[in-house]
């Protein structure tokens, strides 16, 4: 059964800090890995998919890692600005086509 | 093209009533999926279905929960006989088809509460 830890819980940093939001899963036999943003009350904005194949993927200020062997994800955020204050959650998505998600790392933003 | 549509965005329901949840894919999304997301936790699988089938509801709880998605219309969600635990965020999700590079789309959820 997969299970997924994300760390830190939650993380509050001054805006234009660079950081990293860690994601592990128990069961590499992953198709691929998605991470998503939910903000308070809202539904799930997906921001990047690697697949099982990649290393990594980027779009804009952010970068995902993949370490499918460890079962290791990273989210990189860079010059973090108050709009990124969101809960993150990472998603490994296997053969039965679910995703299981962690809890998330709720990001604050200070300006 | 609009995203995954979820409605009623917000319902209320006393004890002992039904809910019903609809869920819209987004247009040429046959792959539909239902989460949950209790108060403080993190989003659980519920079921996933594709046109006419369910493919797996290993998620479901046992009684009271029942999910369709019909040839013509949009997936329900049904719980019948609410009670106070079942007061969560539902979300639906929807993906073109099984392909490892597919992402999978979220709708803006339908927030229920048993009073």
């Amino acid at each position: 059964k997969q299970e997924v830890t994300q760390i830190p819980a939650a993380l509050s940093v001054p805006e234009g800090e660079n950081l990293v939001l860690n994601c592990s899963f128990t069961d590499s036999a992953i198709y691929n890995l998605q991470w998503f943003r939910q903000d308070p009350g809202k539904g799930l904005t997906s921001l990047l998919l690697i697949q099982s194949s990649q290393r990594e993927q980027t779009s804009g200020r952010l970068n995902a890692s993949l370490d499918k062997s460890s079962g290791r994800s990273t989210l990189y955020i860079a010059a973090s600005q108050p709009g990124d204050s969101a809960t993150y959650l990472c998603a490994p998505q296997g053969g039965s086509e679910k995703l299981v998600f962690g809890k998330g790392t709720k990001l604050t933003v200070n300006p | 093209n609009a995203g995954v549509m979820q409605n009623p965005r917000h319902l209320v329901r006393r004890r002992g009533q039904e809910a019903r949840l609809r869920c819209s894919p987004m247009k040429g999304h046959s792959h539909v999926y239902w989460y949950r997301q209790l108060p403080e936790e993190g989003l659980k699988f519920m079921v996933y279905l594709q046109k006419e089938n369910i493919i797996d509801e290993s998620g479901m709880p046992k009684e009271r929960f029942s999910a369709e998605f019909p040839k013509e219309g949009p997936s329900i969600l049904r719980i019948q006989q609410v009670v106070r635990g079942d007061s969560a965020a539902y979300f639906c999700a929807s993906s073109p088809g099984t392909n490892s590079g597919n992402t999978i789309y979220f709708g803006e959820g339908s927030w229920l509460t048993v009073v």
